[in-house]
């Protein structure tokens, strides 16, 4: 099983749709949680840190559920510049660990005019 | 504040020569870590490093990979008699500490082709 798992995708939405994307990680001992943007094999770009309580930036709005290891990514009115492939990156600083981040596979999206 | 800077960002080499990829840090970032991204794939830990020494090596191939951080001068990371599986995007990323929360930001990456 893998540490981090995404769907994939690709996500084809028109523009202004909703869009979600989830992430599930395997170890208990994840302590920190990101979601990053990649465009196009460029390099990985911080969208945002995610946190049990939840978190909102401006369109975006990332969960934690630590019972579940479950993570998400919520796009509203998506715009033809979210196009990109999102990764879900957790950081199991500690216990032995030393503050790599695991990332998942990433899931593409695909917003269409 | 120049961020996270990687030389060359293309290389090409033959099988069975070496490749020697760099990375120079954000101002007053201590910590580098390296990460590889093969084609269609997600991006996989290498190595950490802090200035002239290697913390984790866990995710670093057993041979003919090494890395180093001197004291003066960049990263490198250095690939000895390439294969044709080696042909990957190499990225570096730095950070200030290596407290958990802080953010590792990442160099444009170094795309290797081995013919």
């Amino acid at each position: 099983r893998k540490e981090v798992e995404q769907d994939p995708g690709p996500f084809n939405v028109p523009e202004g749709a909703t869009v979600a994307f989830n992430c599930t990680y395997s170890n208990s001992a994840s302590q920190s949680f990101f979601w990053y943007r990649q465009d196009c094999r460029k390099e990985p770009k911080l969208l945002m840190s995610v946190y049990s309580s939840g978190n909102e930036d401006g369109r975006f709005t990332a969960q934690l559920n630590r019972a579940s290891q479950y993570i998400s990514l919520l796009i509203r009115d998506s715009k033809l510049s979210d196009s990109a492939t999102y990764l879900c990156v957790v950081n199991m600083f500690g216990s032995g660990n030393t503050g790599k981040l695991i990332f998942g596979q990433g899931t593409t999206l695909q917003v269409k005019p | 504040n120049a961020g996270v800077m990687q030389n060359p960002r293309h290389l090409v080499r033959r099988r069975g020569q070496e490749a020697r990829l760099r990375c120079s840090p954000m101002k007053g970032h201590s910590h580098v870590y390296w990460y590889r991204q093969l084609p269609e794939e997600g991006l996989k830990f290498m190595v950490y490093l802090q200035k002239e020494n290697i913390i984790d090596e866990s995710g670093m191939p057993k041979e003919r990979f090494s890395a180093e951080f001197p004291k003066e001068g960049p990263s490198i990371l250095r690939i000895q008699q390439v294969v044709r599986g080696d042909s990957a995007a190499y990225f570096c990323a730095s950070s200030p500490t290596s407290v958990q929360t802080d953010t590792q930001y990442f160099g444009p990456g170094t795309r290797l082709t081995v013919l």
